[in-house]
């Protein structure tokens, strides 16, 4: 079975500085997908990343980045130049090949101004 | 931007009771699914729908639990006689099946067993 692994429960970054989450995973499947989820207060979930284990390039998305591992099977999210909107739980998440959806326990991230 | 939607927000209810919750995915998608988040854990998968059949769950979702798509348009969880324990956020997510393999989810029901 697949599992999904983070290990900081909790991190806090400056304003304008940039923070790693960090996020493994096991699984026996050669193809597979790979998410990042943001949970603000208001509890919705709002797909930050995504990166096809297929491809060797990171995935981008303005001051979201991540480095993907697939050796290692890990799948760290960068946030560059945070901002106080970016203070939320954030899910890493593996997506199998029954489309299911397996989420890590989660890091919730402050901010600090 | 399409999204999905699901009412109610918030539901009350009393231990014992059945409640429905109710998901409009995205119009052209073709699998559905529902998680739920107990407060302070992780998001966990219950189920996944598809060609109007049940296709995976997870051992949460016992016979206590039913979906359908009763409409075409509607995908809505039931749950026959809740417990204290089914509190939680429901969240509703639907694919389309293609290159970006994107689940969309929904703002989430919160549902409060008293």
């Amino acid at each position: 079975a697949q599992t999904v692994t983070q290990s900081q429960p909790e991190m806090s970054v400056q304003e304008a500085e940039t923070v790693t989450l960090s996020c493994t995973y096991d699984t026996s499947e050669s193809d597979y997908y790979l998410f990042w989820y943001k949970q603000p207060p208001s509890r919705q979930m709002i797909l930050v990343i995504r990166q096809e284990a297929y491809k060797q390039q990171n995935a981008t998305e303005n001051r979201f980045s991540v480095n993907f591992q697939k050796a290692a099977k890990s799948f760290s999210l960068k946030i560059s130049d945070s901002q106080l909107g970016d203070a939320a739980m954030y899910f890493c998440a593996y997506r199998s090949a029954d489309d299911k959806i397996i989420f890590g326990k989660g890091t919730r991230l402050h901010i600090l101004p | 931007e399409p999204e999905v939607t699901q009412t109610p927000s918030h539901q009350v209810t009393q231990m014992g009771q059945e409640v429905i919750l109710r998901c409009v995915p995205i119009s052209n998608h073709l699998y559905f699914y529902w998680y739920r988040q107990i407060l302070g854990q992780k998001v966990e998968f219950l189920v996944s729908f598809y060609n109007n059949e049940i296709s995976e769950k997870s051992e949460i979702f016992d016979d206590q639990f039913s979906v359908e798509r009763p409409d075409g348009s509607n995908f809505t969880l039931k749950i026959r006689s809740t417990k204290l324990e089914d509190s939680a956020m429901y969240f509703c997510a639907s694919l389309k099946t293609g290159p970006s393999y994107e689940q969309y989810f929904g703002p989430g029901t919160r549902l409060t067993v008293t």
